[in-house]
C-alpha cells in the first residue's frame, strides 16, 4: 500500500527566501506524485504532478518539484516565496487503476516580512 | 470549465437534525470522492465511487453517514442524526478514470453541529 510522509508540520520562511517542503513516499512501483495547496477556506488546488519522464516538474505559481527515486522523495521548491504563498501544502501519491490518492498530513507554511 | 461544485458552503444545524451535503463533479469525470477535514484528524477519505458505484466506504465513520450517487453528475452525503463531533469541513473531489489521475476538489462545506 502507498503511504506519504511530510516530516515538517509547520515551516516559517521570510518573504523572498527560498522554500523547500519535504515529501517521502512508499510505493512498490513507479508512483504518480502530486503536490496540492490549500488556502484558508478553500479546497485543495493542484500545484503540479509527476507521472514519468523528466524528474524535475514545473507547476503553477512558480513552484517546482523533483522526483528522486533513490530517496523516495518528491520535494517541493520555490526560489522566492511571496506572502500569498502562506497556506497548507499536501503531497499525494497515486497508483495504477482507479484508486484514490493517498495524502500526507500536510505542511503549514507561514511567511513573515 | 466549471470545477467541482459543492452546496451548501456553510451549514449550521442542531444535533439530531438530518444534514445533506451535495456535490456536482466535473463533467466527464468518472470517479468521485468524499473527504472530511478536521484539525485533529486531518484529511480523511470517507467513500469513493467509480462510474456511480460505491467502491470503498470503509472510511465512513458510522452508520449515521450515507452517500449516494444516483447519476454521473450528482452525489450526496447524508448524516442522520447529526452530532457535534461531525463538525468539520467536507470536501468532494472528482477525477477522470485511469491510473494516477489528479483529483479536483470543490471548495468544501463547512458543517457546524450545535
Amino acid at each position: 500500500a502507498q503511504s506519504v510522509t511530510q516530516p515538517d508540520i509547520h515551516i516559517t520562511v521570510s518573504e523572498g527566501a527560498s522554500l523547500e517542503l519535504r515529501c517521502n513516499y512508499s510505493y512498490g512501483a513507479t508512483p504518480y506524485l502530486f503536490w496540492y495547496v490549500q488556502s484558508p477556506g478553500q479546497g485543495l488546488q493542484l500545484l503540479l504532478k509527476y507521472f514519468s519522464g523528466d524528474t524535475l516538474v514545473q507547476g503553477i505559481k512558480g513552484f517546482e518539484a523533483e522526483f528522486k527515486r533513490s530517496q523516495s522523495s518528491f520535494n517541493l521548491r520555490k526560489p522566492s516565496v511571496h506572502w500569498s504563498d502562506a497556506a497548507e501544502y499536501f503531497c499525494a501519491v497515486g497508483a495504477a487503476g482507479n484508486t484514490p490518492l493517498v495524502f500526507g498530513k500536510g505542511t503549514r507554511l507561514s511567511v513573515i516580512a | 470549465d466549471a470545477g467541482v461544485i459543492q452546496s451548501p458552503r456553510h451549514e449550521v444545524t442542531e444535533m439530531g437534525q438530518e444534514v445533506t451535503l451535495r456535490c456536482k463533479p466535473i463533467s466527464g469525470h468518472n470517479s468521485l470522492f468524499w473527504y472530511r477535514q478536521t484539525m485533529m484528524r486531518g484529511l480523511e477519505l470517507l467513500i469513493y465511487f467509480n462510474n456511480n458505484v460505491p467502491i470503498d466506504d470503509s472510511g465512513m465513520p458510522e452508520d449515521r453517514f450515507s452517500a449516494k450517487m444516483p447519476n454521473a453528475s450528482f452525489s450526496t452525503l447524508k448524516i442522520q442524526p447529526s452530532e457535534p463531533r461531525d463538525s468539520a469541513v467536507y470536501f468532494c473531489a472528482s477525477s477522470p478514470n485511469g491510473g494516477g489521475q489528479p483529483q479536483h476538489f470543490g471548495d468544501g462545506t463547512r458543517l457546524s453541529i450545535l
